[in-house]
Parts: structure tokens; sequence; C-alpha cells
């Protein structure tokens, strides 16, 4: 089993500004995926990060909007770059081929 | 582009009933998954079913997977309060990693 804590759990945020989201596993694992759950609705892959290399992100996203940073094999941030409204949402880190999810971080741009 | 559709979207119904939730598709998929998520929280994996057929039971809970591995179900036996959450079924397909989320079916017991 594996245990993700998610820093920080909430925030509000006013647009054009940044905001780096941390992931924590209590383990080792290669892949980490982050995903978003905007309101009302499932969740869609943002990008996969690998310790030692670059991220592999998904139709839709960028690294200049979302950079990720991979340090090590039981950590991970995502940052979500000039923020709008629209980028409110939940953002998730995931392990384990999805196994496990950590408890999200939910963020409102003003 | 491959899809989950799931049904119902959303579902309110009283303590003691029973429901059938689906999750179905155009793709064969090697593996599916069903997660419960409660508000606050990020999803909690349920079941995985990876043979055409398979049927596993989880307490009150009975999930299985099509014969053609496209399509699933989750069935919940005696409905009670604390299963109230948003279910989703969740697919990887054959030789992938990424996996791919259904748009969920909210579900609401009323004591």
């Amino acid at each position: 089993s594996a245990v993700i804590s998610q820093k920080p759990s909430r925030d509000i945020c006013q647009r054009g500004t940044s905001l780096t989201i941390q992931c924590q596993v209590d383990s080792q694992v290669t892949m980490m995926f982050w995903y978003r759950q905007q309101p009302g609705q499932s969740l869609t892959l943002i990008a996969t990060a690998n310790q030692g290399s670059e991220a592999t992100y998904e139709s839709g996203f960028v690294i200049d909007k979302f950079p990720i940073s991979r340090p090590n094999l039981t950590f991970s941030t995502l940052t979500v770059s000039n923020m709008s409204p629209e980028d409110s949402s939940i953002y998730l880190c995931s392990v384990a081929e999805t196994q496990y999810f950590g408890p999200g971080t939910r963020l409102l741009v003003l | 582009t491959q899809l989950l559709e799931q049904s119902p979207q959303f579902l309110s119904i009283q303590e003691g009933e029973n429901l059938t939730v689906y999750c179905n598709s155009s793709s064969v998929f090697s593996s599916l998954q069903w997660y419960r998520q409660e508000p606050g929280e990020g999803p909690v994996l349920l079941v995985t079913v990876v043979t055409g057929g398979e049927v596993k039971k989880l307490k009150r809970l009975t999930f299985q997977f099509g014969d053609a591995r496209k399509d699933s179900s989750l069935h919940i036996t005696a409905a009670q309060p604390g299963d109230t959450g948003l279910y989703l079924c969740a697919a990887r397909n054959t030789g992938g990693f990424k996996t791919i989320f259904g748009a969920g079916t909210r579900l609401f017991v009323k004591a």
C-alpha cells in the first residue's frame, strides 16, 4: 500500500499568479500521475512524472502551464502557472498505476 | 479517443433499496477499476477486474466485467447511507499504463 499526502489541501488564488502543489509518498514509486478534477466532473490526466526525466503531458496540457518536478522517487510537484478562473479545480496525484490517490488540492482562482 | 460512459449520472434512493451502475465503452480494456470518492477526499480503489465475465464481491457490492471486456456493472444490495458518494469506473487499455475515468455516478442514499 501507499500513503500519499498533498500540500496545500486547499487555496484561493488571484488570477495571474502561480501555485505549486506538493505530493509526498511514503514509499518509492517509479511513476507518479497528476490528475485534474473540475467541479462536478471526472478525473483527467494532466501528465505522468518519472524520476530523472521530463514529464509526459497529455493532449491539452503543456509544460509552460503545468511544470512538474520529480526530484526523487517519493516526491513530485505540480505548478499551475498564470492562473485563471478556469483552473479552479481539484488537483490529485496518484501512484501505483492509480491504485492510490492523494487527498487532493482544492484550488479556487478568483 | 477511448471513452467510458457511466449511467446513471445521479441516483437518489432510500436506504435498503438495490441499485446498479453501468460503465460502457466501445473499446476493449485489459482491466477495469471501480472507485468510490467522498467529498474532500481522493478516489479509493474498490476493485479491479481483469478477466471477461469475471464477478467480484465486496460485502454488499458486486462487480461484473463484461465477457468482451468492454463494459462493467456495479450492483449494491440493500444500500445504506454510508454508501453515499461518487462512484467512478476507470480502465487501462491493453499494454498501457494510463488510466481513463468515466464521468462518475453520484449516489445519495437517504436514511
